[in-house]
């Protein structure tokens, strides 16, 4: 699976969007980019996937670019209960690929 | 909305002594999944299992692990004879399919002494 790099840690403020970077520049045709978060002491949730088209639900948004080196998370509304840890993971379709594999994330901190 | 399951949420045992694991998955999903994250450290991989067999595992899942379904609900996970660096907290997770997302539970926290 590529490599994803995110930045450690960001801060941003309660009621305004948060945007979430994420290099996935070795990305392949097939692989799909998720992303999922880990507040304290929970276990991973999922938030949304894409493998080339923008998403969104009822969480957030995700973009992906045209060449799809990197993408953007987007909590549309930051409340205090968002703050976690946000992982961008990019994972092989495929049965033989179906392991998430998780990087360092980054800690987003939501701030009143 | 259906959630993963798991029991239970904290578990302290001698070294030396086997434990289980318990999970049960979200009903409909056929694919089950075991992680740990040491504390301060990331989420790592275990295992993968479907139908009834072990479809990956990582260079963690070694021969003191095994992984089994034992009926229609419950996944456990085994470790046959528990090492101190085994503490961790355990993550089950299950998808519909393999190209679905996985969905977690919140976690076994295992304490070896």
């Amino acid at each position: 699976d590529a490599k994803t790099t995110q930045p450690p840690s960001m801060d941003c403020a309660e009621g305004r969007a948060a945007n979430l970077p994420c290099n996935h520049s070795t990305i392949s045709g097939n692989e799909y980019v998720y992303w999922y978060r880990q507040i304290h002491s929970q276990g991973p949730q999922y938030i949304i996937h894409g493998l080339k088209n923008n998403e969104t639900n009822e969480m957030a948004s995700l973009i992906i670019t045209e060449d799809r080196k990197s993408s953007t998370l987007i909590l549309p509304h930051a409340t205090l209960r968002d703050t976690a840890v946000y992982y961008c993971i990019v994972r092989v379709a495929g049965a033989a690929g179906n392991k998430l594999t998780f990087g360092g994330g980054t800690r987003v901190l939501v701030k009143p | 909305e259906p959630e993963v399951t798991q029991t239970p949420s904290h578990q302290v045992t001698q070294m030396g002594q086997e434990v289980i694991l318990r999970c049960v998955p979200i009903s409909n999903h056929l694919y089950f999944y075991w992680y740990r994250q040491i504390l301060g450290q990331k989420v790592e991989f275990l295992v993968s299992f479907y139908n009834n067999e072990i479809s990956e595992k990582s260079e963690i899942f070694d021969d003191q692990f095994s992984v089994e379904r034992p009926d229609g609900s419950n996944f456990t996970l085994k470790i046959r004879s528990t090492k101190l660096e085994d503490s961790a907290m355990y993550f089950c997770a299950s998808s519909v399919s393999y190209n679905q997302p996985q969905h977690f539970g919140d976690g076994t926290r295992l304490s070896i002494l």
